[in-house]
């Protein structure tokens, strides 16, 4: 079975740019999160999905990112206009219809804002 | 102010001792406490996860245990091996079922 995937794996990009992260959680599993890692600092919670519904979105920082999950699938979190306190590594993770079972990571992808 | 604490220095033990590890929290009544493991360029992997009511969880060489009273969990690593060297995060699931991270601990074992 194919865990969480996230594209890209890196990204580089200059102040006021727009990125947008993909996430591809695990098959079938409804809830979706997404957490980001600034440096230096402990892995912060983004928001929440369960299927295509924002669930909580509170650790969301400010209304520069925005995140789908269209149909309940994969998921994106886009940065527009990024700022250079954005910078840090972004994770997504999925779990099963139990939401506090445990939680799958993908590998993140590193944003870099210059 | 709410807090999660774990061990601020890296832990450095010789192989085939056990390693333990403290996760402390402060304004937090979490109904689950997770620990996760993280390897330099990859994303947490899932340990173990112990529930408010227990107090103890074992699988294979790893030992968890939760005091809800202290607000403290200690994460034990037996017979532990070079493989083990890795960052160690205490997560607690609190409402809205989101996880909080703490910092870390670096575990570095030594052959």
């Amino acid at each position: 079975e194919a865990g969480v995937t996230q594209f890209p794996s890196h990204s580089v990009i200059e102040k006021g740019q727009t990125v947008t992260l993909r996430c591809d959680p695990i098959s079938g599993h409804d809830n979706l999160y997404w957490y980001r890692r600034v440096m230096g600092k402990e892995i912060k919670f983004l928001l929440h999905f369960v299927k295509e519904s924002k669930q909580d979105e509170s650790g969301m920082p400010n209304n520069r990112f925005l995140a789908e999950r269209t149909g309940g699938t994969y998921s994106t979190l886009k940065v527009q206009p990024a700022e250079l306190e954005d910078s840090g590594v972004y994770f997504c993770a999925s779990s099963g219809k139990m939401a506090r079972n445990e939680q799958f990571f993908g590998p993140g992808t590193r944003l870099t804002v210059l | 102010s709410q807090k999660i604490e774990q061990n601020s220095e890296a832990l450095n033990i010789q192989e085939g001792k056990t390693a333990t590890l403290t996760c402390n929290y402060t304004n937090y009544s979490p109904a689950y406490l997770q620990w996760y493991r993280q390897d330099p360029g990859r994303g947490p992997v899932f340990l173990l996860l112990i529930r408010e009511n227990e107090k103890e969880k074992r699988k294979e060489r790893l030992k968890v245990t939760f005091d809800t009273t202290l607000k403290q969990s200690l994460f034990h690593i037996t017979a532990s091996q070079p493989a083990d060297s890795a960052t160690y995060l205490c997560a607690l699931l609190v409402y809205g079922n989101k996880l909080v991270f703490g910092a870390g601990t670096i575990l570095r074992v030594k052959s």
